[in-house]
């Protein structure tokens, strides 16, 4: 079965400055998707970005961007010019791909709470 | 802005009551997901549908908890009866059914048993 490690409870960054979240997963697939959601206080789970594992550029969005490290399967995300709005928990989740015989299901890890001090 | 919704937001019960929860995928969408969030546990997959017909729900309790999706604008979640442990927010996520598939999640139904 597949795992999600997130190594920090809790993360802080101030304002405008670079914060990195760290993530690894395990497992035995070849192929799979890698995702991070954000979840702010209003507790609504949003889609901040995914990489697709055969690809070896990494995904950006605007001030987002991860950081994938197939043979080490890491999946760290950075976010540049942190701002106030960046506050919420961060989740990493891993998906199969199709075909690999796994489940659809998103597989989390217990998330990463992010704070931006003013 | 399609999104998808979920009713009601907040639900505060006795135990023993039966509780219904309410998820509309976007529209368009075949693949329908509902999962589970507690702090102990996090956020875990209980089952999932693709045009209605369950495709896994390994992590569902059989004996109180119940899927169903009577059509394709719709799809429920029940437990009867409700117990203490089962307060948790429950999300429901839809997707398009698609190799490369991305799931978009709903606003969770926060359920509080007393």
């Amino acid at each position: 079965a597949q795992t999600v490690t997130q190594s920090q409870p809790e993360m802080s960054v101030q304002e405008a400055e670079t914060v990195t979240l760290s993530c690894t997963y395990d497992t035995s697939e070849s192929d799979y998707y890698l995702f991070w959601y954000k979840q702010p206080p209003s507790r609504q789970m949003i889609l901040v970005i995914r990489q697709e594992a055969y690809k070896q550029q990494n995904a950006t969005e605007n001030r987002f961007s991860v950081n994938f490290q197939k043979a080490a399967k890491s999946f760290s995300l950075k976010i540049s010019d942190s701002q106030l709005g960046d506050a919420a928990m961060y989740f990493c989740a891993y998906r199969s791909a199709w075909g690999q015989g796994g489940s659809e299901k998103l597989v989390f890890g217990k998330g990463t709470k992010l704070t931006v001090n003013p | 802005d399609a999104r998808v919704t979920q009713t009601p937001r907040d639900k505060v019960t006795e135990m023993g009551q039966e509780v219904t929860m309410r998820c509309q995928p976007i529209l368009g969408h075949n693949t329908v997901f509902w999962y589970r969030q507690t702090m102990m546990q996090g956020l875990e997959l209980l089952a999932y549908f693709r045009n209605r017909a369950p495709l896994d729900d390994s992590g569902m309790p059989k004996d109180r908890f119940s899927a169903e999706m009577p059509d394709a604008t719709l799809a429920t979640l029940k437990i009867q009866p409700s117990e203490p442990r089962d307060s948790a927010v429950y999300f429901c996520a839809s997707g398009l059914g698609l190799s490369t598939d991305t799931q978009y999640f709903g606003p969770g139904t926060r359920l509080t048993v007393l």
